[in-house]
């Protein structure tokens, strides 16, 4: 499968400071890139995504950037505000489009 | 979207045993995807079910320890056989969501612990 990797691991921030979280991947041909969250004890649940055909996207307070001749692209998270504590996941969708490989996570925890 | 229903969403198991977990969707989907959480990690893809085929293991898994079934368009079933401790994770099956915008949708998850 895939090699999908993210850093930093684990990311605290005070609230009201911006958030960012890279993702790599090692399959040229992937062409959809979004990110999950997960709440503690909750499922993954998408936030935003982007496809290879735009270098950025933005809904709100988050945004997320690709840069597809590196290989990676990343979530971007400003205000932080307390309830965006979670562990976030990238999911490149890999060539054939069959499969989807999580990233390793990154802890995020927003002091108030 | 695409509402998925799992079960059971924890058990507790003693080593050796198995244990199916069942999933249905709300709406026919032609893939449906298994993954594993073990505690504090990220989620491993299993197995991908396609309706009236085998299904497709990911490296490091194999069919006799994680059989699948995939009867129809709406349901699939993981059984972990033969549990030891280590199987100890939490199970989410997931879907792509109608329009096969990428997005995956997720089961509420099973969490299994294996004595």
């Amino acid at each position: 499968g895939e090699n999908v990797e993210q850093h930093p691991s684990t990311l605290s921030v005070q609230e009201g400071d911006s958030a960012v979280i890279k993702c790599t991947y090692s399959d040229s041909a992937s062409n959809y890139f979004p990110w999950y969250k997960q709440e503690l004890g909750k499922r993954p649940q998408l936030i935003i995504d982007i496809r290879s055909n735009v270098g950025e996207k933005k809904d709100q307070r988050i945004a997320v950037t690709l840069n597809k001749t590196a290989k990676h692209f990343s979530l971007h998270i400003t205000e932080t505000q307390p309830e965006d504590s979670a562990v976030y996941f990238c999911a490149p969708q890999g060539s054939t489009g069959n499969q989807f490989y999580f990233g390793t996570g990154t802890s995020l925890t927003v002091i108030p | 979207s695409a509402v998925i229903s799992q079960k059971p969403s924890r058990d507790i198991c003693q080593r050796g045993t198995s244990l199916t977990i069942q999933c249905q969707v709300d709406s026919q989907v032609t893939m449906m995807f298994w993954y594993r959480q073990q505690p504090g990690q990220s989620l491993t893809l299993i197995a991908t079910a396609n309706q009236g085929s085998e299904a497709t293991y990911e490296s490091g898994f194999v069919i006799d320890k994680f059989p699948i079934s995939r009867p129809n368009l709406t349901f699939s079933t993981l059984t972990v056989s033969n549990m030891s401790p280590e199987d100890s994770s939490i199970y989410l099956c997931s879907v792509e969501g109608q329009k096969n915008t990428g997005e995956l949708f997720f089961g509420e998850g099973s969490r299994l612990t294996v004595l």
